[in-house]
């Protein structure tokens, strides 16, 4: 699965908008993109994952660059709720098994 | 309402003790996971089942073992052969779409040894 690099860390304003970036220089052509956030001590939440087309659900919006060389995760109005680490992973159409997370993204919202 | 329960939240082990956790979801997922994250650290994989009476290494299954009896539960036990068992114990199911596997995460175990 291809490297990512995200920032180490990022404050936000309550309210506002929260766009936390992800390099994936090295993506191929089959590799999908996936986010998944760790709210302190409790398991890692899946947010959402796209391979080229922008995407969005109830929880955020993941727009991924024409080249598929980065990307980045909206969470449209963040709350104090959404303090947490989020991690961008790149993985393989079809693979299945052990889900690499890096060091992430520690998004602090603050009021 | 469906999800993936891990029980219990905390957990403490005395030396030479073999302890259980708990993993169960009622998402029909066939494949089931577990992890165990160290403070500050990525999650590393322990082992995984893809289907009921079937399992697999992970990169740090030594000291550990499983089961999978049915496909709602995936219980974990930490042996005394574990030296460093004091770690965050992550269950995930999984399911498929369009090709694609995404993973699902329980709330966690924590277990700290006595």
């Amino acid at each position: 699965d291809a490297k990512t690099t995200q920032p180490p860390s990022m404050d936000c304003a309550e309210g506002r908008a929260a766009n936390l970036p992800c390099n994936h220089s090295t993506i191929s052509g089959n590799e999908y993109v996936y986010w998944y956030r760790q709210i302190h001590s409790q398991g890692p939440q899946y947010i959402i994952h796209g391979l080229k087309n922008n995407e969005t659900n109830e929880m955020a919006s993941l727009i991924i660059t024409e080249d598929r060389k980065s990307s980045t995760l909206i969470l449209p109005h963040a709350t104090l709720r959404d303090t947490a680490v989020y991690y961008c992973i790149v993985r393989v159409w079809g693979s299945q098994g052990n889900l690499i997370f890096g060091k992430g993204t520690k998004l602090s919202v603050k009021p | 309402d469906g999800g993936i329960t891990q029980s219990p939240k905390y957990l403490f082990r005395k030396e030479g003790q073999n302890v259980t956790l708990s993993c169960e979801q009622n998402l029909n997922h066939d494949a089931m996971y577990w992890y165990r994250q160290d403070p500050g650290q990525g999650l590393r994989l322990i082992y995984y089942s893809q289907i009921v009476n079937d399992f697999q290494k992970g990169d740090i299954a030594e000291g550990y073992s499983v089961s999978r009896e049915k496909k709602e539960s995936f219980p974990l036990t930490v042996t005394s052969a574990q030296k460093n068992p004091t770690a965050f114990y992550l269950c995930a199911s999984s399911i498929w779409s369009g090709g694609q596997e995404t993973q699902y995460f329980g709330p966690g175990t924590r277990l700290l040894v006595l």
